[in-house]
């Protein structure tokens, strides 16, 4: 797999707030995935995209593809506390083997 | 239906000691992986295997020996544990869908590995 630069590493955002991290490469992705980690937890499979600017959604999430296929973010609309965790993206580059990026922790304060 | 386990999920040993690590899956995928993840570093693949009797080493396999005898294990051995391999060890598996790069990861509840 290539490597991908996940930002930010934390955020603390206000029950309510909106929150959004992104997950960049220096090279062209076949697909990305993400996963969300809560504390103490595992990851857990969220979605995969695949096209050139592909955006998906399911309730609160939005997911996108960048059209270059070099980037892509995931958008929080007005978090919970049951947001919070570790939200990570990975890639494999056309193979079965993802590569993690390092995360965002995602804190939300009541 | 219980998935992907491992055991132990908690182990406590001394350096220089061998440690195993147990996974399972129920599912007959065909992929199985190993990661370990430490703070500021996310998952780090160690191992993973495609079939049984295939290996591979991923981005940090050195201390570690993997074998997959049967499709639904895929132990982890620490042939002689040092302090730097304290940390949480996730066991994943998936099944590829041919057409698609399609490799959803369904990772078991971790072992917290301390080394002292």
């Amino acid at each position: 797999g290539q490597q991908v630069m996940q930002i930010p590493q934390y955020q603390h955002v206000q029950e309510g707030e909106d929150f959004t991290t992104y997950c960049n490469s220096s090279t062209t992705l076949s697909n990305i995935q993400w996963y969300k980690q809560r504390p103490g937890g595992h990851p857990v499979f969220l979605i995969q995209l695949v096209k050139s600017g592909e955006v998906k959604k399911q309730k609160r999430l939005t997911f996108q593809f960048g059209e270059a296929k070099k980037n892509s973010s995931l958008h929080i609309t007005a978090t919970q506390t049951t947001d919070v965790g570790t939200y990570f993206c990975a890639e494999s580059g056309g193979s079965y083997i993802p590569t993690f990026g390092r995360g965002t922790s995602l804190i939300v304060h009541p | 239906d219980a998935g992907i386990t491992q055991s132990p999920r908690y182990k406590i040993t001394e350096t220089g000691r061998q440690v195993t690590l147990m996974c399972h899956q129920t599912w007959s995928h065909s992929y199985m992986f190993w990661y370990r993840q430490d703070l500021g570093h996310g998952l780090r693949l160690i191992y993973y295997s495609a079939a049984a009797d295939i290996t591979d080493k991923g981005e940090v396999p050195d201390g570690y020996v993997v074998s997959r005898s049967k499709t639904e294990n895929f132990p982890l051995t620490l042939e002689s544990a040092t302090r730097s391999q304290t940390s949480v060890y996730f066991c994943a598996s998936s099944e590829p869908t041919s057409g698609i790069p399609y490799n959803e990861q369904f990772f078991g509840p971790g072992t917290r590995l301390t080394v002292l």
